[in-house]
């Protein structure tokens, strides 16, 4: 079993559509949970991150932790042909110094005009 | 502000030939730097980290090897590329813990 599971999608939505995109894991020793976004043949760029358990909002994007089912997810809202990129999820330890993430394969997501 | 240099964007190499990938940071001291490898459909597979100079852990066995010989540079070599060195390469790097990882722009390789 991989301590990251991420369905690699392609998820097709129509622009204006709430996207939800979703990783569970298998290692509850997990203390902060990322998201990241990257656009075809860029590197990815950190969306969002928590180390609770609940919800987490900036703009169109709420991040949501359930840590006790170790599930957690991306939602977009009105979602735009711009987002139209891969969501990978990450996760890791507070560890002093030094912290090792542990990546999800990601969800290709196309938003369509 | 912290940014990142990755070069050459793009790299097509011939199978033995030798591989030098180069990574630098600004803005920031004694950041733990990380190279990626991402194939597609396969995730990220972390290659080397480094805590410090001439600090570096491997994760992955192979014909790659990597070196810091400065604070803020990160360089990734092979002597003698395969096919299956072809992929996406992402240098990274971290201050701390919790805050998550910047990536780099990436250089894309092709072994022919």
């Amino acid at each position: 079993q991989k301590e990251v599971e991420q369905d690699p999608g392609p998820l097709s939505v129509p622009e204006g559509a709430i996207v939800s995109l979703n990783c569970t894991y298998s290692n509850s020793a997990f203390q902060y949970f990322m998201w990241y976004r990257q656009y075809s043949r860029k590197g990815p760029e950190l969306l969002m991150y928590t180390y609770s358990s609940g919800n987490k909002e900036d703009g169109r994007f709420t991040a949501q932790v359930d840590k006790s089912s170790k599930y957690i997810s991306l939602f977009i809202r009105d979602s735009q042909p711009s987002d139209s990129a891969t969501y990978l999820c990450a996760m890791g330890f507070m560890n002093t110094g030094f912290q090792k993430l542990v990546f999800g394969t990601g969800t290709r997501l196309l938003v369509s005009p | 502000s912290q940014t990142i240099h990755q070069w050459p964007a793009t790299l097509v190499q011939p199978v033995g030939s030798p591989l030098s990938l180069e990574c630098t940071v600004e803005g920031t001291s004694n950041p733990n730097l990380y190279w990626y490898r991402q194939a597609a459909g396969r995730g990220l597979q972390l290659l080397f980290y480094s805590i410090g100079i001439d600090q570096i852990s491997s994760e992955v066995p192979q014909n790659l090897s990597a070196s810091r010989p400065q604070d803020r540079q990160f360089i990734l070599s092979s002597k003698k590329l395969l096919l299956s060195d072809s992929g996406f390469y992402l240098c990274a790097w971290s201050v701390g813990t919790g805050h998550g990882y910047t990536f780099g722009s990436g250089t894309r390789l092709t072994v022919v």
